[in-house]
């Protein structure tokens, strides 16, 4: 068990919509990241928040936005859905181990536009 | 530009014997390397790590080396076992973490009877 909770686990929809997709790590989780694994690429970072802050951000596009609420739970809105925004959506939070990068991740929002 | 690479899509051993992931990474400033196994359906999970700083990290089965000069790092798994087939996925981390993991595109293994 990851301690990361993301749902939905599957999202179809159509090209020009919008979906939000929603993480929640364990209680006391500060940090959280989000990251995007399209059919023929590795893992893409595309942001972190830490307490509410924006800490760091990667190969986010400009369409899709994130945000890190009170409880802690995180959102990840993508807008103006195209075919290439296909992919698996994973949402993870750090280790407790002091393992430089290490990450437990979520089992991921899969989403499909058609 | 991809900064972390690995070469190899699938590999295919046989049980009982040495499975080796290759991993080729260009950035110089990455700190820090990971290796992440991943089962369908699932989140990838964290296996084994090493500094820049060394050139060998062992955990059971699992060991993981360090080439800095080729910039090149591999992950060694004897014996390999069925519960090993999954797709691993090599990571790095910059000096100060800011950009995230950098992730190759992963290497399905494949273990088989």
């Amino acid at each position: 068990d990851s301690g990361v909770t993301q749902t939905p686990k599957h999202l179809i929809t159509a090209t020009g919509q919008r979906v939000t997709l929603r993480c929640s790590p364990r209680s006391g989780d500060l940090s959280v990241y989000w990251y995007q694994q399209s059919l023929d690429q590795g893992l893409q970072f595309l942001i972190q928040y830490y307490n509410g802050e924006e800490r760091a951000k990667g190969n986010i596009l400009e369409r899709f936005s994130a945000q890190q609420f009170p409880d802690l739970h995180s959102e990840l809105n993508l807008s103006s859905l195209e075919l290439g925004d296909s992919a698996l959506y994973f949402c993870a939070r750090e280790g407790l181990a002091g393992i430089p990068g290490e990450l437990f991740f979520g089992e991921g929002s899969r989403l499909t536009v058609l | 530009d991809q900064q972390v690479k690995q070469n190899s899509p699938s590999l295919s051993v046989q049980e009982g014997r040495i499975s080796i992931l290759n991993c080729d990474y260009t950035n110089s400033m990455f700190d820090y390397f990971l290796w992440y196994k991943k089962y369908p359906a699932e989140g990838p999970t964290f296996l084994i790590s090493i500094s820049s700083i060394k050139d060998k990290n062992e955990d059971g089965r699992f060991t993981v080396f360090l080439n800095k000069s080729a910039k090149h790092l591999s992950l060694h798994i004897v014996p390999s076992q069925p519960g090993d087939s999954a797709v691993y996925f090599c990571a790095a981390r910059d000096g100060e973490g800011a950009d995230g993991l950098t992730f190759g595109k992963g290497t399905h293994l494949i273990i088989q009877p």
